[in-house]
């Protein structure tokens, strides 16, 4: 079953702690995506890799680092630097054309 | 950087109508896409137009682009109340790897 997934579905955080989303996919695609989407509103980029080992930051990295260690993988870290992190993420990748294919999608909720 | 903006914000039609939501953006581009969101989901990719096209047909939608007046729309016929969700669009920057998406509109198809 090929696709991309995201997980957790729903992530609780404290206020100054950091925070891993994850993102994995199976269908082989170079390039992977993160945005942040927020209530009612259009999609963000935050960062995107093109490649394995190298990502460039997006229009709102800011309080975000990520890592693309494996084709597969692309986790995003959300810091206590990031003021207002509460937002819904959404995970894509993209293979030889240019449609993106996103994931599920993560809700992070700060307390 | 806002690059589409889509208009209306928001539609609600009843089931059996046609909806057409339009598309505005600001620079030069490759191709623009059509994207749908049902609440609380990743987007699903709908339908792809390039800059040398000026009319696409995927069942029942219909996409039309004017890269003259920098402007796009998409029209869903004989609408059901399945096609209740958010509908975005989103262009390249000249660059293959990234998307920029407008605010989107929100559909509701009334049964």
């Amino acid at each position: 079953d090929g696709g991309i997934t995201q997980s957790p579905k729903y992530l609780f955080r404290k206020e100054g702690q950091n925070v891993t989303l994850s993102c994995e996919q199976n269908l082989n695609h170079d390039a992977m995506y993160w945005y942040r989407q927020d209530p009612g509103q259009g999609l963000r980029l935050i960062y995107y890799s093109q490649i394995v080992n190298d990502f460039q930051k997006g229009d709102i990295a800011e309080g975000y680092s990520v890592s693309r260690e494996k084709k597969e993988s692309f986790p995003l870290t959300v810091t206590s630097a990031q003021k207002n992190p509460t937002a819904f993420y959404l995970c894509a990748s993209t293979g030889a054309g240019d449609t993106q294919y996103f994931g599920p999608g993560t809700r992070l909720t700060v307390l | 950087s806002q690059q589409g903006e889509e208009d209306p914000q928001a539609l609600s039609i009843q089931e059996g109508e046609n909806a057409t939501m339009n598309c505005s953006y600001k620079t030069s581009i490759n191709n623009l896409q059509w994207y749908r969101q049902n609440s609380g989901r990743g987007l699903v990719h709908l339908i792809l137009i390039r800059s040398n096209e000026r009319e696409k047909h995927s069942g029942r939608l219909r996409v039309t682009l004017d890269t003259s007046k920098k402007s796009s729309s998409l029209l869903i016929t004989a609408s059901r109340a399945a096609d209740t969700a958010s509908y975005f669009c989103a262009t390249d920057e000249g660059s293959s790897y990234k998307l920029i998406f407008g605010s989107g509109t929100r559909l509701l198809v009334r049964p």
